[in-house]
């Protein structure tokens, strides 16, 4: 069973411009939650995908968008790139479905964003 | 006022202690409690899951959950210089909802 993976470990981007980020889920799940950690704080909610579909949004601007894929990877895009998005970029991934107990949340290891 | 506090100042002890963490909460509707471990440079690791109130216990590792009090710990017995990590708290309202999480707190564990 193969853990959650993101690409890539490091970026460099300069203020304007749009990144991508990526994230393998764990085997088995279909729900991908991604997160914001500024240094010296905990990892804030951007948005979840579940079969493909947005399933909730924190409070974060429309340049923030994302998407699913059949195999359930995720990718995170970021437009117009503002200083303050220098951050780690974490993706949980989980199995989600109605009803029964929570599921947890299962992290990849982060990309690592710096914007000059 | 935010929906989950946690004192973040670093906390340092020496081996063998026992390192009491807490945090705090608003959101009455948060059910499911847990505590990550995050090492430097790394992602969050699941280290305790918690499902409403009540006590869970996993080898050195203690939490505990207070809804009526809106309060939630986690205890390290006999710490070891590998626990030295930040420690997160999170929750969520349940399922696959958002994790709510606190600001972490940096263990050091001294030999």
């Amino acid at each position: 069973e193969t853990g959650v993976t993101q690409s890539p470990t490091h970026l460099i981007k300069t203020r304007g411009q749009q990144v991508t980020l990526r994230c393998s889920s764990q085997s088995g799940h279909n729900t991908v939650s991604w997160y914001q950690q500024a240094l010296g704080q905990g990892p804030q909610f951007i948005f979840q995908y579940y079969r493909e579909e947005e399933n909730g949004r924190g409070n974060f601007p429309p340049r923030f968008s994302g998407l699913q894929f059949p195999n359930y990877s995720s990718e995170l895009n970021v437009n117009a790139l503002e200083l303050d998005d220098s951050a780690l970029y974490l993706c949980a991934s989980s199995l989600g479905g109605a009803g029964g107990p929570g599921e947890t949340q299962y992290f990849g290891p982060g990309t690592r964003l710096l914007v000059l | 006022q935010k929906e989950v506090e946690q004192d973040p100042g670093p906390l340092s002890v020496p081996e063998g202690a026992i390192v009491s963490l807490n945090c705090t909460y608003s959101n009455s509707a948060f059910q499911y409690f847990m505590w990550y471990r995050q090492y430097s440079r790394k992602g969050p690791e699941l280290l305790m899951y918690t499902y409403s109130s009540g006590n869970k216990e996993d080898g050195r590792f203690t939490a505990q959950v207070d809804k009526s009090s809106k309060y939630i710990s986690l205890f390290i017995r006999d710490s070891q210089p590998s626990d030295s990590a930040t420690y997160l708290c999170a929750m969520s309202a349940g399922g696959n909802n958002r994790l709510a999480f606190g600001k972490g707190n940096q263990v050091v564990v001294i030999p």
